[in-house]
């Protein structure tokens, strides 16, 4: 297992149009997380999961976001109607459970809307 | 809502000095994490502490943790080109997530 892979790495879109980025964890990670950062901020958090259930969104997490993680496998995260306010860096990060476990970060997916 | 504070957000030194930053919460930490980030790259994790005046130690990183838990601090002795990067500090939410900090941005010039 070579880490945390996110596809793709960067995107372009115009203003209005939906976007899917897809995270695959690390196989024995349990639980994924995304989160977003933007230029000069730590990352913020998103939403996780723990298998396939979907079990905390934060407030950032607007009716035009939505995330899926089928089978407890790779997830997805979907923006629907773009808006310039959506450009950042979207990390994907897995971990297994336990408060003394960090993160695994993927490289993350650069989103710019135009 | 627990809000980490981190010092200074940016730092230029030369090659060989040493520096440290810091690490600051409005309340306790429950556990403490130090991450790297290199542009256009995810965070990868350097060290976890949980208890109150621990010292850790990575090579030429020390990571030291408050009696008091509501702060840490970073100290990087003879600093190279290669620890160039974002210097996150995260904090364990029982809400299942980390808190991050906004970051030291460091830069080593050779």
């Amino acid at each position: 297992d070579t880490g945390v892979s996110q596809n793709p790495r960067h995107k372009i879109t115009k203003r209005g149009q939906n976007v899917t980025f897809r995270c695959d964890p690390i196989s024995e990670h349990n639980r994924l997380y995304w989160y977003r950062q933007t230029l000069g901020q730590g990352p913020e958090f998103l939403t996780y999961f723990q298998n396939e259930a979907q079990l905390e969104k934060s407030r950032l997490l607007s009716d035009r976001f939505s995330a899926e993680r089928p089978k407890g496998s790779f997830s997805t995260l979907e923006i629907q109607r773009t808006e310039q306010g959506d450009s950042a860096m979207y990390l994907c990060a897995s971990s297994t459970m336990g408060v003394g476990y960090g993160y695994t970060f993927g490289s993350g997916t650069r989103l710019t809307v135009v | 809502t627990q809000l980490l504070e981190q010092s200074p957000q940016f730092l230029s030194i030369q090659e060989g000095e040493n520096l440290t930053v810091y690490c600051n919460s409005s309340s306790v930490f429950s556990s403490l994490q130090w991450y790297r980030q290199e542009p256009g790259e995810g965070p990868v994790l350097l060290v976890t502490v949980v208890t109150g005046g621990e010292v850790k130690k990575l090579k030429r990183l020390t990571f030291q943790f408050g009696d008091a838990r509501k702060d840490s601090s970073l100290h990087i002795t003879a600093a190279q080109p290669g620890d160039t990067g974002l210097y996150l500090c995260a904090d364990y939410n029982y809400g299942q997530n980390f808190v991050f900090g906004p970051g030291t941005r460091l830069s080593v010039l050779p």
